[in-house]
């Protein structure tokens, strides 16, 4: 089955840290390229992230300089990696692809949560 | 960087049809994607290069493009549809990155 699964979402507090994973199954993540969405409870979907196939890396300008998304094939799983947390990180994390080849986003995880509060 | 402007929310009674707006900037000259999310669920890909449907998508979901509006358009709306509803470009300016209008919420009288 084709699918993504994300983890590693939980309560942290402002400026720590956290570590989120998307492995894929029954597709290989670097052929395209993967993003990360977030959603905060009640509000709308924010792209967060995006790694190319050929490595290439982009941030939205609010997690710039402290995101940072990684990619390990070994694995077939992309991560993002959430350094200096702030409360308005809060929300829920989707990954997700083009698995068709097309540019828009046909396949996305179930979500994990982060939580960043004092 | 780029903005999508959509409507807070649509509501129309089942069996009409749905008009949910997406504006931007000569968005005409991109590619828009829409997006169905239902309570508690991830989004689903429902349009995609400004009128084609995924395999799976019924054909009352439809779309267009021109000039600065982009248009998802439901006919013979259903109980089942009842979601929210975005748009999404690329913007390919100085900031790149996929840009999301702020969401519609379809209610089913």
């Amino acid at each position: 089955e084709v699918q993504l699964v994300e983890s590693g979402g939980g309560l942290v507090q402002p400026g720590e840290s956290l570590r989120l994973s998307c492995a894929g199954s029954g597709f290989n993540v670097n052929v395209n390229f993967m993003s990360w969405v977030r959603q905060a409870p009640g509000k709308g979907l924010e792209w967060v992230a995006l790694i190319y196939s050929g490595g290439g890396m982009y941030y939205a300008d609010s997690v710039k300089g402290r995101f940072i998304i990684f990619r390990d094939d070994s694995k077939n799983t992309v991560y993002l990696q959430m350094n200096s947390l702030r409360v308005e990180d809060t929300g829920l994390y989707y990954c997700a692809t083009p698995v068709n080849g097309k540019d828009a986003f046909d396949m996305w995880g179930q979500g994990t949560m982060v939580t960043v509060s004092s | 960087s780029y903005v999508l402007t959509q409507p807070p929310s649509v509501s129309v009674p089942p069996g009409e049809t749905a008009g949910i707006s997406c504006g931007g900037n000569n968005v005409g000259s991109k590619s828009v994607h829409w997006y169905q999310q239902r309570p508690g669920q991830a989004p689903v890909l429902v349009i995609y290069y400004d009128r084609d449907r995924p395999s799976g998508i019924p054909e009352r979901f439809s779309g267009s493009n021109s000039g600065n509006m982009a248009t998802l358009t439901i006919s013979r709306v259903e109980a089942g549809d009842e979601a929210d509803y975005y748009c999404q470009v690329w913007d390919t300016s100085t900031t790149y990155g996929a840009v999301f209008g702020g969401g519609t919420k379809l209610t089913v009288l």
